[in-house]
């Protein structure tokens, strides 16, 4: 089983500022198939990015992912208030089993 | 709009057992995987179980196999979860979630708003 690690566990920013989360799998994620999920309180997750790096339908365009292997990065260009929330990657390069990183709680500073 | 809608969560005594559904419109129910993921109170994300688009193939992660079980009605575009032998850990709100592509190598796409499951005695 692949885990996935997240740091740093919570992040603490600023409207405005750059955030930058962090992925990284105990083993290479096959073909990076890697997403990335958001979170807020009392809603389900959402999609933002897939395939390590490409944008889920209605994504603004402040999220981007990148990274291969087992090294993968989530970066918000700009804080907006409403980006403030828990924040998953997942695994799904080897299916039928999946797994989810512990998560990063970004929050206003 | 792709919709899907999970019904049955509720209280149930540790070694009961518990019916969930989760019912799909918006887009060609058959043409999809569907997932199970739940989420402890305060906690991460745990992926549970996922069915094939026609029914036939059936995974599920290790803490729930033997106990659970996915299956689909195609027919009413409805998927559920019969959970038995159900712990306090298996205390959560159940998600059912489509894979994006359809097949298994998917990121979730859409999901429900989820039941909350609370096992207590």
């Amino acid at each position: 089983e692949i885990v996935l690690t997240q740091s740093p566990g919570t992040l603490s920013l600023s409207p405005g500022e750059r955030a930058t989360l962090s992925c990284r799998a105990s083993q290479s994620v096959t073909s990076n198939f890697l997403a990335w999920y958001q979170q807020k309180p009392g809603q389900a997750p959402r999609l933002l990015i897939y395939g390590a790096s490409r944008r889920a339908t209605g994504i603004p365009d402040r999220f981007s992912g990148s990274g291969s292997g087992t090294d993968f990065t989530l970066t918000i260009s700009r804080l907006e208030p409403e980006d403030f929330a828990v924040y998953y990657c997942q695994q799904y390069g080897s299916s039928p089993m999946y797994t989810f990183g512990q998560g990063t709680k970004l929050e206003i500073k | 709009q792709v919709q899907l809608v999970e019904s049955g969560g509720g209280v149930v005594q540790p070694g009961r057992s518990l019916r969930l559904s989760c019912a799909a419109s918006g887009f060609s129910f058959t043409g999809y995987a569907i997932h199970w993921v739940r989420q402890a109170p305060g906690k991460g994300l745990e992926w549970v179980a996922v069915i094939s688009y026609d029914g036939i193939n059936k995974y599920y992660a290790d803490s729930v196999t033997g106990r659970f079980t996915v299956s689909r009605d195609n027919s009413k575009n409805t998927l559920h979860l019969q959970m038995n032998s159900l712990s306090i850990e298996d205390t959560a709100v159940y998600y059912c979630a489509r894979g994006l592509g359809g097949g298994y190598n998917s990121p979730f796409d859409y999901w429900g708003q989820g039941t909350l499951v609370t096992v207590s005695s």
